[in-house]
């Protein structure tokens, strides 16, 4: 499994847009970057998935450079409720044994 | 999205005593399943892959006799912690995959064992 890393945590205001880049070295070719968002005493939840270039869903965007070797989630207009912690996972989606990082805590204050 | 489902929530028992915790996969067949323990202010650090019809498949210092798994049926698997000690208190987590779709995976809402 890749190796991931990310920072430990971020601030951001409400309205604000948050950037989290993951940095993945040692991305195999059928490994795939998932993001994942877990608030305090519950599960992790999905938030988006991408293998290349970019990838745009309701909540997020993820880009993801030509060498693959890093990624970055985009939180648009980001509000209380986004304060929790962002992991950055990689790995074969055929794999299911997902390794979970430290992850990022992102804090936005009103 | 697919929901898994955790039960119980949270639970208290005396030390030296048995918790089942269950996850169930409410509306799809999950073929394989999967048990996380979450300490606080930490990462979630993956127990064990259970497999329906199959023993599970227990990750490096993780004592198979303590940490029981059974998955019995497609939507259904269990984790019984045994003769329960205060430092086995954590936050447990399963996932579990759709059978035979390539998809994320999917985390019940965890359950809180407080061992006193």
């Amino acid at each position: 499994l890749a190796k991931t890393t990310q920072p430990i945590s971020m601030d951001s205001y409400e309205g604000q847009e948050v950037n989290i880049t993951c940095s993945h070295n040692n991305i195999a070719t059928n490994d795939y970057i998932t993001w994942y968002q877990q608030f305090p005493s519950q599960g992790p939840r999905f938030i988006i998935q991408g293998y290349k270039t970019k990838v745009t869903n309701e909540v997020a965007s993820l880009f993801i450079p030509a060498d693959r070797k890093s990624s970055t989630l985009s939180l648009p207009r980001v509000s209380l409720s986004d304060t929790a912690v962002y992991y950055c996972l990689v790995g074969d989606i055929r794999d299911y044994k997902l390794s979970f990082g430290a992850g990022t805590t992102v804090t936005v204050r009103a | 999205g697919a929901v898994v489902s955790q039960h119980p929530s949270r639970v208290i028992c005396k030390s030296g005593t048995s918790v089942k915790i269950e996850c169930r996969s409410l509306d799809f067949q999950a073929t394989t399943m999967f048990w996380y323990r979450q300490f606080p202010k930490q990462s979630l650090m993956l127990m064990a892959t259970s497999n329906e019809g199959s023993k599970a498949t227990y990750e490096q210092g993780v004592e198979k006799d303590k940490f029981l798994i059974n998955h019995a049926s497609l939507t259904l698997s269990t984790l019984t912690v045994t003769s329960a000690h205060p430092e086995d208190s954590s936050f447990y987590i399963c996932s579990a995959k759709l059978r035979g779709v390539d998809t994320e995976a999917f985390f019940g809402q965890g359950t809180r064992l407080t061992v006193v």
